[in-house]
């Protein structure tokens, strides 16, 4: 089956702490992997997809074939950080059809 | 110019009754993508066209669920026969192309519009 979890509802942290949002998922096959944001009142946003292996807003992601993992990090929370975060996936060379996990809120505390 | 824009922004309706759901994709993007987000879960997908054709409606829930996009660019949601159980956000996205393979990565992402709350009574 193909599935995307992220086991934390809530993640609260202090600013300046580092972050660290989870995601496994289940597929068989070559996924892409993605994380989207969603900050408060706005549109889903892509942040960032695996194969750029790029850092956004001081955000990176590794894919971990062996684990099946995707977590997202930041060394360093800012205020601006709080929002919804959404792990997905889709089949390489699809990537509109996309798995979404049930998202993470960060909370960013001064 | 502007990004996907869906129509209404809310819609209450009675159980039983039928709705539309409008989405106007990125003007030449030619992939658009129907979502549905339920309270406290991550968008689950629906449909997708590839121009003017269903390439993939295996996410539509049941045969109460039907989308068109006639000329390419535009698409409607409909519901019929309305349920509590539909009340949910329906979000639309568009890309420039689904058939990625080879292609710079900006050519794939998919944009999102804000979405239509739809609330059945």
């Amino acid at each position: 089956a193909q599935r995307v979890t992220q086991p934390e509802k809530l993640l609260s942290v202090f600013k300046g702490a580092p972050v660290e949002l989870k995601c496994n998922y289940s597929y068989s096959g070559s996924p892409e992997l993605f994380w989207y944001v969603q900050y408060s009142r706005q549109r889903l946003q892509l942040l960032l997809r695996h194969i750029s292996r790029e850092s956004i807003k001081g955000f990176t992601a590794d894919l971990n074939k062996g684990e099946t993992s995707f977590h997202l990090k930041k060394p360093f929370a800012q205020e601006e950080d709080s929002a919804m975060y959404y792990c997905a996936l889709t089949r390489r060379g699809n990537t509109g059809k996309l798995i979404f996990g049930q998202g993470t809120t960060l909370q960013v505390k001064p | 110019g502007a990004g996907v824009s869906q129509t209404p922004s809310n819609k209450v309706t009675e159980k039983g009754k039928y709705v539309e759901l409008r989405c106007d994709p990125i003007s030449g993007h030619t992939a658009l993508y129907w979502y549905r987000q339920s309270l406290g879960q991550g968008p689950e997908f629906l449909i997708y066209f590839q121009g003017t054709g269903a390439a993939d409606d295996s996410g539509l829930p049941n045969d109460r669920f039907f989308a068109v996009r006639p000329e390419g660019s535009v698409s409607t949601l409909k519901i019929q026969r309305t349920e509590r159980g539909d009340s949910a956000v329906y979000l639309c996205a568009s890309s420039l192309n689904n058939r990625n393979l080879g292609q710079p990565t900006a050519n794939t992402e998919a944009f999102f519009g804000q979405g239509t709350r739809l609330t059945v009574v």
